[in-house]
């Protein structure tokens, strides 16, 4: 039973138009969320955060949205860029010792 | 220190051999966690140590998994009588201890059974 899920494997979107990833869960005790990029044969890079008493956190071109009541979360990424092409994975914080479980990932395509 | 580092990079074993990876996690990093990733599937939690200690383990550890952090810097996660189920990344990563909770991955060793 997926405990966090992304819905879509995958979205295109033009080189500086706003690309809007989406993410939901279904444990409410969850009080800490994440985004990582992941490029192909490398490990996931950690983007932003936002811990459960925020609804916004904000760094540069990357904007993360979280509705608790709707147990759902998105990344903004604002302009889109080329080199933002790569498998975003949304995570939430799955225990006291912090140990993350992920979603299965969105692959976003940045077309110039 | 550059970040997390993995080694190897990639193992190719043939099933019921032993295989044994490395981690040397950042070097102020107490915490350090154990991944294992399949094709479109994210990160799954394997197991956890806070400095040498081993405080959870997750029921995808089986008996032929072991994992050590001896003195609380690197670790090594060794997978005995290997299957081809075993084929996956293995992810390691670390994190400073709470209430921050981003953790840094390494590069993972990519593991096929054949």
């Amino acid at each position: 039973d997926q405990q966090v899920k992304q819905n879509s494997p995958s979205l295109s979107v033009q080189e500086g138009r706003i690309s809007i990833l989406n993410c939901d869960y279904t444990n409410s005790m969850f009080d800490y969320f994440l985004w990582y990029k992941k490029y192909p044969a490398e490990g996931p890079t950690f983007l932003i955060s936002i811990s459960s008493i925020k609804d916004k956190n904000e760094d540069g071109r990357f904007t993360v949205f979280l509705n608790k009541s709707a147990k759902h979360l998105s990344l903004h990424i604002v302009p889109s860029q080329p080199g933002d092409s790569a498998v975003y994975f949304c995570a939430a914080k799955g225990g006291s010792q912090g140990n993350l479980i992920f979603g299965k990932g969105t692959k976003l395509s940045v077309k110039p | 220190d550059t970040g997390v580092s993995q080694n190897p990079r990639h193992k190719i074993t043939k099933r019921g051999q032993n295989v044994t990876f490395r981690c040397d996690p950042i070097s102020e990093h107490n915490r350090l966690y154990w991944y294992r990733q399949t094709l479109g599937q994210g990160p799954e939690f394997l197991t956890y140590f806070q400095n040498e200690a081993q405080l959870e383990k997750s029921r995808l550890l089986s008996d032929r998994f072991s994992a050590e952090r001896p003195k609380g810097s690197f670790s090594t996660l060794e997978i005995q009588r290997t299957e081809q189920g075993d084929s996956a990344m293995y992810l390691c990563a670390s994190s400073l201890k709470g209430p921050v909770y981003e953790q840094y991955f390494g590069p993972g060793t990519r593991l096929t059974v054949t």
